[in-house]
């Protein structure tokens, strides 16, 4: 079946300091790939995604590639600021029959001043 | 941008009572909307997925006679989790799928807390 498996939490980092949250996928087909950040007292929304194997998605100077060999979409950012505190989600959904979204576990980041 | 609400934000209640939850689209009609279920720590797990006008597919394991959703029109649908025990205590979260020149975007409003005493 499809599954998405998260780097777990919490992660905590300074100000500035590099962010990697790993994230691999196990799927039949070729799934689309998402990450959605989820702000304290808000809804899910979404970060970026991918579509098809070396895209890269990016927002906010976040970026992710869809790695079909290693089936990782590890997310990434360079230098994190305070705002950046949040639950991250990794998700695919198929692309095909009802397309559901599945997700993995979240992982809760925490940057410190 | 797209924005899909949820009330109540939060809700305590007996035993045996029913509780509604009630998920708009506020600007946008979504022909579909999904629940979903969070306990504490873990990932969202699907409830169901509901389509406009006609009866909601259940994932495997979840109860259709315990949580009754209803997608009476394009901005809403509703949830009522029947005859509520403490076990269904949970983060409850909606989402409304926009499908917009072909584009899928899936948005999520920002959950209910149930807490059955």
């Amino acid at each position: 079946g499809n599954s998405v498996t998260q780097m777990e939490g919490p992660v905590t980092l300074s100000e500035e300091a590099f962010l990697t949250i790993n994230c691999t996928y196990t799927a039949t087909g070729y799934p689309s790939l998402f990450w959605y950040v989820q702000y304290p007292g808000e809804g899910l929304q979404l970060l970026l995604k991918a579509t098809k194997a070396d895209d890269k998605g990016s927002n906010k100077g976040f970026e992710a590639t869809y790695r079909k060999e290693t089936t990782s979409f590890h997310l990434e950012k360079g230098s994190v600021q305070v705002s950046d505190s949040a639950v991250y989600f990794c998700a695919l959904r198929t692309t095909q029959g009802a397309q559901k979204l599945v997700f993995g576990q979240g992982t809760r980041l925490t940057i410190n001043p | 941008g797209a924005v899909v609400s949820q009330h109540p934000s939060w809700v305590i209640c007996k035993s045996g009572t029913s509780v509604k939850i009630e998920c708009r689209s506020l600007d946008f009609q979504a022909t579909t909307m999904f629940w979903y279920r969070q306990f504490p720590k873990q990932s969202l797990m699907l409830m169901a997925t509901s389509n406009e006008g006609s009866k909601a597919t259940y994932e495997q394991g979840v109860e259709k006679d315990k949580f009754l959703i209803n997608h009476a029109s394009l901005t809403l649908s509703t949830l009522t989790v029947t005859s509520a025990h403490p076990e269904d205590s949970s983060f409850y979260i909606c989402s409304a799928r926009d499908l917009l020149a072909g584009v899928v975007t899936q948005y999520f409003g920002p959950g209910t807390r149930l807490l059955v005493l």
